[in-house]
């Protein structure tokens, strides 16, 4: 089946700065699209979601940009702090299929 | 309860013998997932209870695995016969129905086979 993949396996970025977080889907019939935060120990935390007819979506300091055209998506952190360090993973589903997710990112926040 | 519940936790079984991973997902929530997350991968699908409809068993990775809920509410995912192989963090997550919501998650059962 199709599946959800992610650019970079791993991203440190100095406390203060932005982080941006991408991934990539392969199937074009994806309508949902969300970001979930994993911290040691604990189960994924919903931090976002966008829907197809869409294209950016804000949240409290987070921030998720859809392209269908080239199938991206990506999670922007702005003023990033030590709390945001975890694992980020996207996921896609295509209607009322189970979402399918990435393997993750790790981001590590340098104090 | 405010939450998706599991249970237990932790769980360290011997190979071979069969283990139970329950579930108690947010009430009134009718969609039910399993996923399986193995250290340092992403989430694996198992299973998908929506409503009184079939299961969606699709992702179940051998017939050693199964899973069923009961009234509407909680899971219990059963493996029988467990391998090595099955050492993962069992994930259970549970939406208001099957389409355009996002999932909450447990916190997970850690299943080590020894």
């Amino acid at each position: 089946g199709e599946s959800v993949g992610l650019h970079l396996p791993t991203l440190s970025v100095q406390e203060g700065d932005n982080s941006i977080i991408n991934c990539a889907y392969s199937n074009s019939a994806s309508d949902y699209f969300i970001w979930y935060k994993q911290e040691s120990g604990k189960g994924p935390q919903f931090i976002i979601d966008i829907r197809s007819n869409m294209d950016k979506r804000q949240g409290q300091r987070v921030t998720v940009l859809l392209n269908k055209t080239v199938k991206h998506l990506s999670l922007q952190i702005a003023a990033t702090q030590p709390g945001d360090s975890a694992v980020y993973f996207c996921a896609d589903r295509s209607g009322n299929t189970p979402l399918v997710f990435g393997k993750g990112t790790r981001l590590s926040v340098i104090a | 309860g405010a939450g998706v519940s599991q249970s237990p936790s932790n769980k360290v079984t011997e190979k071979g013998k069969d283990v139970e991973l329950r579930c108690d997902p947010i009430s009134g929530h009718t969609a039910l997932y399993w996923y399986r997350q193995s250290l340092g991968q992403g989430l694996e699908f198992l299973i998908y209870f929506q409503g009184n409809s079939a299961p969606d068993k699709s992702g179940l990775p051998s017939d050693r695995f199964s899973a069923e809920r009961t009234g509407g509410s909680v899971s219990t995912l059963t493996i029988q016969r467990t391998q090595q192989e099955d050492s993962a963090v069992y994930l259970c997550a549970s939406s208001l129905d099957g389409a355009g919501y996002g999932y909450t998650f447990g916190s997970g059962t850690r299943l080590t086979v020894v």
